[in-house]
């Protein structure tokens, strides 16, 4: 059994330009989970993917957005990068409803 | 964001100590996990907790689900250096599959 991973590990951006961080779901999980950690802070959560279609959505604006791939893999893509934006990506994965699990993260800095 | 209230903030324990720390919320929720988190990496999930009053055990550590149902226990006992690191609660509320996250406890160990 394959555990959660994300891509990239570390990633370095200025200001107003877009990104797209990826997430392979633990095997035999359809659902993922997007989260946006500060530093100092718990995991703030972004938006849910469930059988490719967005499922519930957290306090972002519409330049958070995502896709979901027929093989539940995920990407979060954010346009327009500000420097708030500077965080850890946490990815993870579940069967619907059902306990989540964490990929290791993408920290993203945003100069 | 909202997070959930967790206490306390830190502490500092003398190795083979045992740690107590909790978790509220002004709403009730279905499910409380427990997650340990290390510095630059994902969390990593502890305990899962389905029902009210449910007292869980993994290894040296043992998690309650409040009979409240909006409140949650996280008992280490014999704490060992390793057992540093911050510790999140997480809980999903009835009719949603959004985790919300506490503010996290940052555990430090003196050997």
């Amino acid at each position: 059994e394959t555990g959660v991973t994300q891509s990239p590990t570390h990633l370095i951006k200025t200001r107003g330009q877009q990104v797209t961080l990826r997430c392979s779901s633990q095997s035999g999980h359809n659902t993922v989970s997007w989260y946006q950690q500060a530093l100092g802070q718990g995991p703030q959560f972004i938006f849910q993917y469930y059988r490719e279609e967005e499922n519930g959505r957290g306090n972002f604006p519409p330049r958070f957005s995502g896709l979901q791939f027929p093989n539940y893999s995920s990407e979060l893509n954010v346009n327009a990068l500000e420097l708030d934006d500077s965080a850890l990506y946490l990815c993870a994965s579940s069967s619907r409803g059902e306990t989540q699990y964490f990929g290791p993260g993408t920290r993203l800095l945003v100069l | 964001g909202q997070q959930l209230n967790q206490s306390p903030q830190s502490m500092f324990i003398q190795e083979g100590e045992d740690v107590s720390m909790n978790c509220t919320s002004s709403s009730i929720f279905n499910t409380w996990l427990w997650y340990k988190q290390d510095p630059g990496e994902g969390p990593v999930l502890l305990i899962a907790l389905y029902k009210a009053g449910e007292l869980t055990s993994n290894g040296r550590l043992t998690a309650q689900f409040g009979i409240t149902r909006k409140d949650s226990f996280l008992n280490i006992s014999a704490s060992i250096p390793s057992d540093v690191g911050i510790y999140f609660c997480a809980g999903q509320g009835p009719g949603t599959y959004k985790y919300i996250f506490g503010t996290g406890t940052r555990l430090k160990v003196l050997a």
